[in-house]
């Protein structure tokens, strides 16, 4: 069975202060590792992709690596308009649907 | 920028009772989704829906529900006898093609209350 775990399940940093958050899983032959973004009483927002181990993508302060094992998303100098839950969810062979992790709670403080 | 859209917003049901959930996928999607987010816990997949036939569905996914694409617009998830259970946050999703490299953008949800 296809898992993804992320840690910490919340963290809060000062405005300004970088930090990582982490994704692990356990998928049957992954197809892509997804990012989203998820502002409280909305629906996840699609950020990144990531298909290969070694393969990185940035978009404005985020940026998302991969590994065989894990994913981090970095986030550099963060605002508080970061603030948010981020979402990793996977893609496995011969399979339609997402399996997500709980998601990560992004505090930042001005 | 297209947008999936999701009415109502909120829906409050008395157990028991049926509930059709109600999602405009963006134009060009040909794939269809439906998740669901129990509060506090991790999003889950319900059913993909393609060419107008279930493509795969979980465990989840029992008899009680069904999908539907009425029309060429909407896509709707319809629980026939709703259970306290059945309290979360419905996602609907699509996406341009199936796979990975066709990433599946979300509508902000329907909240369902059982009571």
């Amino acid at each position: 069975e296809d898992q993804v775990t992320q840690s910490p399940e919340a963290l809060r940093l000062q405005e300004g202060e970088s930090s990582s958050l982490n994704c692990s899983y356990t998928v049957s032959g992954l197809r892509g590792l997804f990012w989203y973004r998820q502002d409280p009483g909305k629906g996840p927002e699609f950020l990144f992709t990531l298909y290969s181990a070694g393969e990185e993508k940035e978009k404005e302060r985020l940026k998302a690596t991969l590994t065989k094992k894990e994913s981090f998303l970095h986030i550099t100098a963060p605002k508080p308009e970061d603030s948010a839950t981020y979402l990793c969810a996977a893609h496995g062979a011969g399979s339609y649907q997402l399996t997500f992790g709980k998601g990560t709670k992004l505090s930042v403080i001005p | 920028e297209p947008e999936v859209t999701q009415t109502p917003s909120h829906q409050v049901t008395q157990m028991g009772q049926e509930v059709i959930l109600r999602c405009v996928p963006i134009s060009n999607h040909l794939y269809f989704y439906w998740y669901r987010q129990i509060l506090g816990q991790k999003v889950e997949f319900l059913v993909s829906f393609y060419n107008n036939e279930i493509s795969e569905k979980s465990e989840i996914f029992d008899d009680q529900f069904s999908v539907e694409r009425p029309d060429g617009s909407n896509f709707t998830l319809k629980i026939r006898s709703t259970k306290l259970e059945d309290s979360a946050m419905y996602f609907c999703a699509s996406s341009p093609g199936q796979g990975a490299r066709q990433p599946q953008h979300f509508g902000d949800g329907t909240r369902l209350s059982i009571l």
